[in-house]
């Protein structure tokens, strides 16, 4: 089944600095790729996602990067505000399996 | 509110004893999911309904476990003789189709001592 690898745990950035999360995945028919904001004791809430048919898709300031032949895709986070601080998780799901499978988490902290 | 209900948001219980959740989907959505999350874990797949049916049920979910959607609207995930480990937020999520985004409820935290 589908493995779902994500780094860093923890990441801290000064305000205003970019920040940036990786994932990678091991099944390749895998072709959806949302990435979730979880704030604490909060629900988990899509940020953004991306499909295998593309490679970079961009809402403001954040992004993500797809690449099919490496098997990871990315979060991009740019001029960054307090109230992105959360934990960040990536996720992966195919036709096949139809479930989404989770990275274990990356907790941002934006130092003012 | 349109989004995706769970209740109760909190279960205390004591260790033997049985517990029922409760989950309403978006109303056009027919995939609803449970997923389970620890601290400091991603949430972790349960089993998945497309309308009534139950398509998949995670191998780590064990008989204890039983969840149902009679009638492919809410669903209720019950877990008998809870154990200390079955501690965790439980989160239901759908979605309308394969490959569209999947909208969460807020979960239940279940305590079991």
């Amino acid at each position: 089944g589908e493995n779902v690898e994500q780094h860093p745990s923890t990441l801290s950035v000064q305000e205003g600095d970019s920040a940036v999360i990786k994932c990678t995945y091991s099944d390749s028919a895998s072709n959806y790729f949302p990435w979730y904001k979880q704030e604490l004791g909060k629900r988990p809430q899509l940020i953004i996602d991306i499909r295998s048919n593309v490679g970079e898709k961009k809402d403001q300031r954040i992004a993500v990067t797809l690449n099919k032949t490496a098997k990871h895709f990315s979060l991009h986070i740019t001029e960054t505000q307090p109230e992105d601080s959360a934990v960040y998780f990536c996720a992966a799901s195919n036709q096949g399996a139809q479930k989404l499978v989770f990275g274990q988490g990356t907790r941002l902290t934006i130092n003012p | 509110d349109t989004g995706v209900s769970q209740d109760p948001r909190h279960k205390i219980t004591k260790r033997g004893q049985n517990v029922t959740f409760r989950c309403d989907p978006i109303s056009e959505h027919n995939r609803l999911y449970w997923y389970r999350q620890t601290l400091g874990q991603g949430p972790e797949f349960l089993t998945y309904f497309q309308n009534e049916a139950q398509l998949e049920k995670s191998r780590l979910l064990s008989d204890r476990f039983s969840a149902e959607r009679p009638k492919g609207s809410f669903s209720t995930l019950e877990i008998q003789r809870t154990e200390q480990g079955d501690s965790a937020m439980y989160l239901c999520a759908s979605g309308s189709s394969y490959n569209s985004p999947l909208h969460f409820g807020n979960g239940t935290r279940l305590t079991v001592t």
